[in-house]
């Protein structure tokens, strides 16, 4: 009955590698998010994302991307890792409402070696 | 990116209330005050937002200053569970940056 999943859980990769994170809500919801959490525990957002828009934070370097094959579904592909990539990654969803809360999953702790 | 500040840490005793300021200084008409909380490897928890009136539900209330530019997060008896990162953030709509989270208040609920 999860409601925001991500998976895998962990995931440990050497740098250079390409990886993915998926993401699956069951909410309902129209727009998805991803954020990353680092060392120092600070939250920044990544992307948001509906079937309309994708607004980029542009600090975010385009070896990141979302890709969404459905409503329900925000994935995140990384390309040519590395080591300053390592970090939590949290994978939200809303509704499109101006005051709608984000409901966040339990995060993927990626560790680039 | 944050434009919120709060302490950094704070105790509380179990069975108390806490209460956990932020400061909003610039915040704008159209803009929700949010707290959420993370609890030590899971992800941000919802626990309330509100615009300008006194907001309240099963977890939580919010009391926002009348001009808006300060918050207060009460959390009525605290246990041991509540202990987290509280994070205070101000939501504006289009803009992925302002959903940046802030440092947020470690609180300690002490037995």
């Amino acid at each position: 009955d999860t409601a925001v999943s991500q998976t895998p859980k962990y995931l440990v990769t050497q740098m250079g590698n390409d990886k993915s994170i998926k993401c699956e809500q069951n909410l309902g919801h129209d727009t998805m998010y991803w954020y990353k959490q680092d060392s120092k525990k600070f939250l920044k957002i990544m992307f948001s994302y509906n079937n309309k828009e994708l607004i980029i934070n542009e600090t975010v370097p385009n070896r990141f991307s979302p890709k969404s094959p459905d409503k329900a579904h925000l994935n995140l592909h990384i390309n040519s890792l590395e080591l300053g990539d390592s970090a939590v990654y949290f994978c939200a969803s809303s509704l499109p409402d101006r005051d709608s809360p984000l409901h966040f999953g339990n995060g993927t702790r990626l560790t680039v070696t | 990116d944050a434009k919120t500040t709060q302490p950094t840490s704070m105790d509380c005793a179990e069975g108390r209330a806490a209460n956990l300021p932020c400061n909003h200084s610039t915040i704008s008409g159209n803009e929700y005050v949010y707290w959420y909380r993370q609890i030590h490897s899971q992800g941000p928890q919802y626990i309330i937002h509100g615009l300008k009136n006194n907001e309240t539900n099963e977890m939580a209330s919010l009391i926002i200053t009348e001009d808006r530019k300060s918050s207060t997060l009460i959390l009525p008896h605290a246990t041991l569970r509540d202990t987290a990162v509280y994070y205070c953030i101000v939501r504006v709509w289009g803009s992925a940056r302002q959903l940046t989270f802030g440092s947020g208040t470690q609180l300690t609920v002490l037995p």
